[in-house]
């Protein structure tokens, strides 16, 4: 079946460690992109792809960075200069044109 | 920019009707989207407005009116597992990203 894939569900990071999240999807959509959701905030955008080797930063992109080399693979590093970095990050993805995302089942940072 | 305004939280029992208003100020406007997420799980796609009027996908229906910059989600014949949290989203531009409200939760009782 085609999806998005989010791993891993829960993670862990000390203090001035950097971390990348994972996130494939199957469904051969052009765009992808990673929102950060806060407890009562709502989902707010960090970065987008609309096509291989080409991203453009969200809302709230300071302190993360991303890559997209592969139209089904699109990477966010959790870099130390997230000041606030524990959250539930959720990636998605459509087609161009489209009018709904579809999201993966999240990964849930927490900074110990 | 974007923002959008929705009610934190919403209540009503089974079997009854609910309305979910939102309510949005936007430089640039593709269509208004509803999303519906459960505790700690993924959003999913719900419904989509570019038009004026109502859409309608099963119990829920959406409706907008972009000359009152507003629109909302209805639910009717509301059960148990409908309790969620609702977000509307405003499509920035024709194939770019989406702007989300700070979500309205839904408590359904017995």
């Amino acid at each position: 079946d085609g999806g998005i894939t989010q791993s891993p569900k829960y993670l862990f990071r000390k203090e001035g460690q950097n971390v990348t999240l994972s996130c494939e999807q199957n469904l051969n959509h052009d765009a992808m992109y990673w929102y950060r959701q806060d407890p009562g905030q709502g989902l707010r955008l960090i970065y987008y792809s609309q096509i291989v080797n080409d991203f453009q930063k969200g809302d709230i992109a300071e302190g993360y960075s991303v890559s997209r080399e592969k139209k089904e693979s699109f990477p966010l590093t959790v870099t130390s200069a997230q000041k606030n970095p524990t959250a539930f990050y959720l990636c998605a993805s459509s087609t161009s044109g489209e009018s709904g995302y579809t999201f993966g089942s999240g990964t849930r940072l927490t900074v110990v | 920019g974007q923002s959008l305004e929705q009610p934190s939280e919403v209540t009503a029992v089974e079997g009854a009707i609910v309305q979910i208003n939102c309510t949005y100020q936007t430089s640039g406007f593709y269509g208004l989207s509803w999303y519906q997420q459960h505790d700690g799980g993924a959003p999913t796609f719900l419904s989509y407005n570019a038009l004026d009027g109502l859409e309608e996908t099963g119990r829920f229906s959406s409706f907008l009116s972009r000359s009152d910059s507003y629109g909302y989600l209805l639910l009717q014949e509301l059960q148990m597992k409908d309790s969620a949290s609702y977000f509307c989203a405003v499509r920035n531009s024709g194939y770019s990203t989406l702007t989300f409200g700070k979500g309205t939760m839904l408590l359904v009782s017995p």
